[in-house]
């Protein structure tokens, strides 16, 4: 069955430490997207690509950064500069410009230490 | 600009009563309307979702929603509330025509099933 996998389910960082989460697709989808929850905020946009080797900023994208080298993986660095990554991460996909649905992965917790 | 209100942060409704969990947004354009669930650590799941043409809109597990355009509102319903309906809902918003990244989120709404 297609879908998104996002790895690992638990992540803790230390201070001072980069982190990446992983997303993978095999849904043959052009486009993906990751999104921060934080409890009564809903999900906001951090970064999305259209196609390989072009990447958007969302409305939070400060203190993290992306890649777009495959069309079925779009990691997520959390960077040292993003001073409170505490929070459920989810990427999501669709097939392209102006289709949906889009897809959800299981998310990353990730907790500092 | 677009938003989504989704009132009520917590629902509780008793083991076959009527759900209705509430949404309304603001758009500029004509908008595409999503609801979607989320169980505990887990990713969104669609529920339902309103593009063009019928107002009433039929989705998975029994929900429905109707768009209402002279109210700006999507709200969601059930009949007859089942102990697996709960779970966090979101309304999520978009426009006719626009690029793939865009849907705005509300803030959600927790549903409690009580027996």
């Amino acid at each position: 069955d297609g879908g998104i996998t996002q790895s690992p389910k638990y992540l803790f960082r230390k201070e001072g430490q980069n982190v990446t989460l992983s997303c993978e697709q095999n849904l043959n989808h052009d486009a993906m997207y990751w999104y921060r929850q934080d409890p009564g905020q809903g999900l906001r946009l951090i970064y999305y690509s259209q196609i390989v080797n072009d990447f958007q900023k969302g409305d939070i994208a400060e203190g993290y950064s992306v890649s777009r080298e495959k069309k079925e993986s779009f990691p997520l660095t959390v960077t040292s500069a993003q001073k409170n990554p505490t929070a459920f991460y989810l990427c999501a996909s669709t097939r392209g410009e102006g289709s949906w649905p889009q897809h959800f992965g299981d998310g990353t917790r990730l907790s500092i230490l | 600009a677009q938003s989504v209100t989704q009132l009520g942060s917590h629902v509780s409704v008793s083991e076959g009563a009527l759900v209705l969990l509430r949404c309304n947004y603001s758009s500029s354009v004509p908008p595409y309307l999503f609801w979607y669930v989320q169980y505990p650590n887990q990713g969104l799941q669609l529920l339902l979702k309103y593009t063009t043409g019928a107002t009433l809109v039929k989705g998975i597990n029994g929900f429905e929603a109707e768009f209402k355009k002279s109210e700006t509102s999507f709200h969601l319903t059930k009949p007859s509330a089942h102990m697996s309906d709960a779970a966090e809902y979101f309304c999520a918003v978009s426009f006719y025509g626009g690029s793939a990244r865009q849907l705005t989120f509300g803030s959600g709404t927790q549903l409690t099933v009580l027996p």
